[in-house]
């Protein structure tokens, strides 16, 4: 099932814009991913954010993590026109639990970068 | 180069005829799944394997079977597909439960 939300579903923004997507999940992790697929193609891994820290950057991307309030959030600054893709956040279940091995997806944030 | 290869791409066949994806790694990882994805749902997981000769369920896998007997190669198996099982299919692999995935770049199947 589902268990990660992301917000907003649709994101559209010009070029040098900043883009910003929140997900939210329901269980405790262990890390959480983000991904981005280009138009029904494989998923790319972007960044992994392990749940004691708070804030991770790779070039013009940067991830914030909130254990407390269950959330995460991806921020593409200086955005391009290709980085027009699907962002979804990702999670694995608890080492330990039933799910352990389980990955689930957000639905994912559609974002649209117009030149 | 590290990679997930899927085969095949694309695929069109009828109800009832047996088939089967293939998925192999060439990075040694120990965990591989499989997932589907549909508009409106997103991607849903169907099987996975922690490791050689170990498998277990994901949300979806009614209709699916998987086999693990070798580390690189993971084959989905769709021994009686029917058009409810038309989507597009992702094979990814992993180091090891919790770390990064690597994902294949996807078969669509049709289903008719």
């Amino acid at each position: 099932s589902q268990q990660g939300e992301e917000d907003p579903q649709a994101l559209s923004i010009q070029e040098g814009e900043n883009a910003t997507m929140n997900c939210s999940y329901k269980t405790s992790i262990n890390n959480l991913q983000w991904y981005r697929q280009n138009s029904g193609r494989g998923l790319v891994h972007l960044i992994l954010i392990r749940s004691n820290e708070r804030e991770k950057h790779s070039g013009r991307l940067r991830v914030t993590l909130d254990t407390s309030k269950k959330s995460s959030s991806l921020l593409i600054t200086a955005s391009r026109a290709a980085d027009t893709a699907s962002y979804f956040c990702v999670r694995w279940g608890n080492a330990g639990g039933t799910s352990y091995g389980k990955l689930t997806f957000g639905q994912g944030t559609i974002l649209t970068v117009h030149p | 180069e590290a990679q997930v290869t899927q085969n095949p791409r694309y695929l069109i066949t009828v109800t009832g005829k047996k088939l089967t994806v293939t998925c192999s790694q060439n990075m040694n990882h120990e965990y591989m799944s499989w997932y589907r994805q549909d508009p409106g749902l997103g991607l849903r997981q169907i099987y996975y394997s922690m490791n050689v000769e170990v498998t277990d369920k994901g949300d979806v896998p009614e209709g699916y079977k998987v086999s693990r007997k070798e580390k690189r190669n993971f084959p989905l198996i769709l021994e009686s597909p029917s058009p409810n099982q038309t989507s597009l299919y992702f094979c990814a692999s992993s180091f090891q439960a919790n770390t990064e995935a690597f994902f294949g770049q996807g078969t669509r199947l049709t289903v008719v």
